[in-house]
């Protein structure tokens, strides 16, 4: 398994504005994953981090609303660029370990958008 | 495409009491399965999973779920819930194409 911290854990932010989210592993990992839990919804995944080049994005996400870094294989940020209240949602990122079917999940931020 | 079906989006029990939480997914081809488990503010944890072998999983906190083919379920099971099971459980498919498709989830409530 791994550690994964997440920062910050909520946020409240005003429309219009950006925000970055940073998801931080205590191991290398190859795979890196973003998803969006909308309020009672399930979890969308958003795009595929990769280190060393650009992240893989889902149909419906695009770079610049959700441009995404990952500088190493320890550590990636994903940004809430330009924000709306429909933004408002729980963040997770995710790693693969031990084979790309068993993601391990980081707690979330919580970002309401006003 | 892959889908994933969890029919009940809550369900309360009593506490020591058995629980079931179903899911039934639809996949043209092979298929690995997940359960995970999101306590209260926390992120997900996976609970179990099923990729190949024995239909009957064990997981972890005494959970268990039993992959069917015939009927594409996989239904999550526990003889005897405590206070400490309430969470949104959530199931999950991959075809093996590297994306994990989820539930909506459904929330446990145990009543005491």
């Amino acid at each position: 398994s791994a550690v994964i911290s997440q920062k910050p854990s909520r946020d409240i932010c005003q429309r219009g504005t950006s925000l970055t989210i940073q998801c931080q592993v205590d191991s290398q990992v190859t795979m890196m994953f973003w998803y969006r839990q909308q309020p009672g919804q399930s979890l969308t995944l958003i795009a595929t981090a990769n280190q060393g080049s650009e992240a893989t994005y889902e149909s419906g996400f695009v770079i610049d609303k959700f441009p995404i870094s990952r500088p190493n294989l320890t550590f990636s940020t994903l940004t809430v660029s330009n924000m709306s209240p429909e933004d408002s949602s729980i963040y997770l990122c995710s790693v693969a370990i031990g084979g790309p079917y068993e993601q391990y999940f980081g707690p979330g931020t919580r970002l309401t958008v006003t | 495409a892959q889908s994933v079906t969890q029919l009940d989006s809550q369900v309360p029990v009593f506490e020591e009491a058995p629980v079931e939480l179903r899911c039934n997914y639809s996949s043209s081809v092979s298929v690995y399965l997940f359960w995970y488990v999101q306590y209260p503010n926390q992120g997900l944890q996976l609970l179990l999973k099923y990729l190949s072998g024995s239909t009957l999983v064990k997981g972890i906190n005494g959970f268990e779920a039993e992959f069917n083919k015939s009927q594409t379920s996989f239904h999550l099971r526990k003889p005897s819930v405590h206070i400490s099971d309430t969470a949104e459980y959530f199931c999950a498919v991959t075809n093996r194409d590297d994306k994990i498709i989820f539930g909506k989830g459904t929330r446990l409530h145990i009543l005491p």
